[in-house]
């Protein structure tokens, strides 16, 4: 079966650009989860949905930062007024229900480059 | 001190090797994660366990909890064990993972 997809797997914007990335969870999967890893640094977390429960945005950097979940299935990453910092992978993983003791299933990735 | 700390940073070893790699963490947890990051990016993960040890091929993984502390071990290592191997851990009361900076591993023919 099919695994998270992501698209683009590459951006490369201007600072000051809005960019909107997507993740496509595995069917059913109702936990979706958004992470970063910026060149040469660890994975962070960004944000979590867990079905019709309020997302968890506790890891957003900055208001610039937004995502929404449409359906309970694909989900879309929007950065505003993009800033080179912004530079990194974005990755996006699902679970079956979001449980702390379940495997998380991973995107290839965006790999956004602001000039 | 960050959360979870890996070690080491880099390793470089012979094909056949046997390969250590280490985690510790300072956090309550339910469970703990071993991930496989390819130099392509892709992420893949290896194991999800909260008590004793797993094996998947030539792979195992155990943890202790009171000691706070996992290993990932690799038997008759390849060099398409090559990757960097990341610990991650979902802290309690919450399913959003932590992750260790990773360790680089280099297996040569």
């Amino acid at each position: 079966g099919a695994g998270v997809s992501q698209s683009p797997s590459n951006k490369v914007t201007e600072k000051g650009k809005d960019v909107e990335l997507r993740c496509d969870p595995i069917s059913g999967h109702t936990a979706l989860y958004w992470y970063r890893q910026s060149l040469g640094q660890g994975l962070e977390f960004l944000i979590y949905f867990q079905g019709n429960s309020a997302p968890d945005k506790s890891g957003l950097p900055s208001d610039r930062f937004s995502a929404e979940r449409t359906g309970g299935s694909v989900s879309t990453l929007t950065i505003q007024r993009t800033q080179q910092e912004d530079s990194a992978v974005y990755l996006c993983a699902s679970s079956l229900t979001g449980g702390k003791q379940e495997t998380q299933y991973f995107g290839p990735g965006t790999r956004l480059l602001v000039l | 001190k960050n959360e979870v700390e890996q070690s080491p940073q880099n390793l470089t070893a012979q094909e056949g090797e046997f390969i250590t790699i280490n985690c510790s963490y300072s956090v309550g947890i339910s469970a703990l994660h071993w991930l496989q990051q390819h130099p392509g990016g892709g992420i893949v993960s290896l194991f999800m366990l909260s008590s004793g040890k797993k094996k998947h091929g030539r792979l195992i993984a155990t943890i202790n909890i009171q000691e706070k502390h996992s290993s990932l071990h690799i038997t008759a290592s390849h060099p398409r064990d090559s990757a960097v191997y990341i610990c991650a851990v979902p802290r309690f009361g919450n399913e959003k993972l932590t992750f260790g900076t990773g360790t680089r591993l280099t297996i040569i023919p």
